[in-house]
């Protein structure tokens, strides 16, 4: 049969607050998390990744936090910016397997 | 250093007939990848590849088909186009499935009228 498509999420964020954006994982044997930033009409772009024996690291305005305790990951971004607007995944992968991608959540910034 | 390519960037099919997406890679990645994301959705794997030769399915893989002949080239088939493979089509790649990010194409947008 047909399947239903999921609709994305959606934050809205001024410019110049912090914005989170929250992903649940499924595979608890996952060892590896990435969060992607696609902007429109364009491919994912990198922007972070953490580890399993990892709980947080720091990028440039970016943070990531990883609880797998809850198979939790979050996304920080600080002094959001009109050029963060974009739909941000998270991937997760687990040794000799394929990366899985989230839904995706669409970050608005309003200027 | 061109990454992930992708070709065709565009495409508009009539319902029924057939085509090839291709996706190179120069950065001797095993692991690559293709994705389907419709308007306002995230992305869905349709067939990935472990390395040259192989292939396996994703998660939506009815109505296509891939094949891995060559390490830095991953093809995409539709056979027999249909109205609901109007999408847009990502080809990505990673140097293995453990630890290390995916680089993604530019995308094909196809449309089957």
């Amino acid at each position: 049969g047909e399947s239903v498509g999921l609709h994305l999420p959606t934050l809205s964020v001024q410019e110049g607050d912090n914005s989170i954006i929250n992903c649940a994982y499924s595979n608890s044997a996952s060892d590896y998390f990435i969060w992607y930033k696609q902007e429109s009409g364009k491919g994912p772009q990198f922007i972070i990744d953490i580890r399993s024996n990892m709980d947080k690291r720091q990028g440039q305005r970016v943070t990531v936090l990883l609880n797998k305790t809850v198979k939790h990951l979050s996304l920080q971004i600080a002094a959001t910016q009109p050029g963060d607007s974009a739909v941000y995944f998270c991937a997760e992968g687990a040794h000799g397997n394929k990366l899985v991608f989230g839904a995706g959540t669409i970050l608005r910034v309003k200027s | 250093n061109a990454g992930v390519t992708q070709t065709p960037k565009f495409r508009v099919l009539k319902t029924g007939q057939s085509m090839t997406l291709l996706c190179a890679q120069d950065m001797n990645h095993e692991y690559m990848y293709w994705y389907r994301q419709d308007p306002g959705m995230g992305l869905r794997l349709i067939h990935y590849s472990v390395g040259e030769g192989t292939t396996a399915k994703g998660e939506v893989p009815d109505g296509y088909n891939v094949s891995r002949l060559k390490k830095q080239n991953f093809l995409l088939g539709l056979e027999s186009a249909a109205p609901s493979q109007t999408s847009v089509y990502f080809c990505a790649s990673s140097y293995s499935g453990t630890g290390d990010e995916a680089f993604f194409g530019q995308g094909t947008r196809l449309t089957v009228v």
